[in-house]
């Protein structure tokens, strides 16, 4: 069963750096094809797609925010980590990390997802 | 940048057939999926490829595009179905449309 948990702090002041980590369970980004990727929804308002990773460390970000994001995985703990820097209010919202459907653009299966508030 | 435009509410009678729509420049030459998303609850993929419906979501789900419209219809519907949707599409780049509150009368 694919599970996928995010953590990170609930409350940031502006300007910091937001650290992100998504846990995977029941599959691997060693696998050929594998995809995991950050959305985000502020309350009340739309999905944003943030950036995604491959199994193979092929990127891609968002171009509204590719400035600010990074994505990276760490094989080891099964681990895909997103920072997102120089935090601001507007960026209060709700971070899922979700598994990329093999093969297509797809999010086929999502993390209970956690908020994040940006304030001083 | 690319934009998919949805409605910001519908409603539909309980049994009745919803139809929620989602627009965008040749919207229709791209692959469209839909997402269901509670209230607290994270987004749950119901349509894929345009009309594709995942293990365990019900038959009543279905989806469609022409030129540069994709359609979710839900037949029947019913109490539990009422939820945000969610278009997705992918030009470059993966784009969300701004969600559509489906109300059950």
């Amino acid at each position: 069963q694919i599970t996928l948990k995010e953590s990170g702090p609930t409350l940031v002041k502006p300007t910091q750096t937001l650290t992100l980590t998504c846990t995977l369970s029941g599959f691997s980004l060693t696998t050929t094809g594998v995809g995991v990727g950050w959305i985000r929804q502020p309350p009340g308002k739309a999905l944003e797609w943030l950036a995604l990773i491959y199994w193979d460390d092929d990127k891609r970000y968002s171009p509204s925010l590719k400035s600010r994001l990074t994505i990276t995985k760490d094989t080891s703990k099964n681990q895909v980590v997103l920072t997102m820097a120089n935090m601001d209010p507007v960026d209060t919202a709700t971070y899922y990390c979700a598994h990329r459907q093999t093969g297509t653009f797809v999010f086929d299966i999502w993390g209970q997802g956690t908020m994040v508030t940006v304030s001083s | 940048s690319y934009e998919l435009t949805q409605p910001p509410s519908v409603s539909v009678s309980l049994g009745q057939t919803a139809s929620i729509t989602c627009s965008g420049d040749k919207l229709g030459d791209k692959y469209v999926c839909w997402y269901q998303q509670k209230p607290g609850q994270s987004p749950v993929l119901v349509i894929y490829q345009d009309n594709k419906r995942p293990s365990g979501i019900p038959e009543r789900f279905s989806g469609s595009t022409s030129g540069n419209t994709a359609t979710l219809t839900i037949s029947g519907t019913q109490a539990m179905d009422e939820a945000d949707y969610h278009c997705q599409a992918w030009d470059s780049t993966t784009v969300f449309g701004g969600g559509t509150k489906l109300t059950v009368l």
